[in-house]
């Protein structure tokens, strides 16, 4: 299994304003990922952050909305920039495990909401 | 792109047995995986099929139809536990994961 801890667990911001959500695994892992998740919805793949080298964005989200950064291939950050009350959602981190399994774990989420 | 479709919501009762499906149409397939849900929890991980067949895993089955682009979770001996949201979710292009939009199940007394 991995362990991951994200932080912080929840916050209230200022539309405007930006925030940094911080990831850190257990062990090392290739690749992280970013979800974005609203209440009672489905999970949304922000990006893809690899150590080394730019993260890779999906349909519809930005760089600059969504800079992402991964220093080592323990840790990886995620900033919410510019909020607006529309990027008021569940942002959680995931690594996977190849094994017998492919399995993805996450992190606890960061409950945003923008004022 | 990707596309996952299950139903929204199911209701059972204690000690049933309640069938989740999912069809999905992906560019690239590497498996497909299960996924539990408290509310306010993390997603938490059920089962993975990378091929066609049955997958047991004490209470819970998943079965996968490569050819039908078709799976499904099997909840066996319903407890009120198991009342979350269930997500399949497909391992497609460059390996990144694609969620359902889930199943909210509803286990009654």
């Amino acid at each position: 299994s991995a362990v991951i801890s994200q932080k912080p667990s929840r916050d209230i911001c200022q539309r405007g304003t930006s925030l940094t959500i911080q990831c850190q695994v257990d062990s090392q892992v290739t690749m992280m990922f970013w979800y974005r998740q609203q209440p009672g919805q489905s999970l949304t793949l922000i990006a893809t952050a690899n150590q080394g080298s730019e993260a890779t964005y999906e349909s519809g989200f930005v760089i600059d909305k969504f800079p992402i950064s991964r220093p080592n291939l323990t840790f990886s950050t995620l900033t919410v920039s510019n909020m607006s009350p529309e990027d008021s959602s569940i942002y959680l981190c995931s690594v996977e495990r190849r094994g017998q399994n492919t399995e993805a774990f996450f992190g606890q989420g960061t409950r945003l909401t923008v004022v | 792109g990707q596309s996952l479709e299950q139903p929204s919501e199911v209701t059972a009762v204690e000690g049933a047995i309640v069938q989740i499906n999912c069809t999905y149409q992906t560019s690239g397939f590497y498996g497909l995986s299960w996924y539990q849900q408290h509310d306010g929890g993390a997603p938490t991980f059920l089962s993975y099929n990378a091929l066609d067949g049955l997958e047991e895993t004490g209470r819970f089955s998943s079965f996968l139809s490569r050819s039908d682009s078709y799976g499904y979770l099997l909840l066996q001996e319903l407890q009120m536990k198991d009342s979350a949201s269930y997500f399949c979710a497909v391992r497609g292009y460059n390996f990144k994961f694609y969620f359902g939009s889930g199943t909210k199940l509803n286990v009654k007394p």
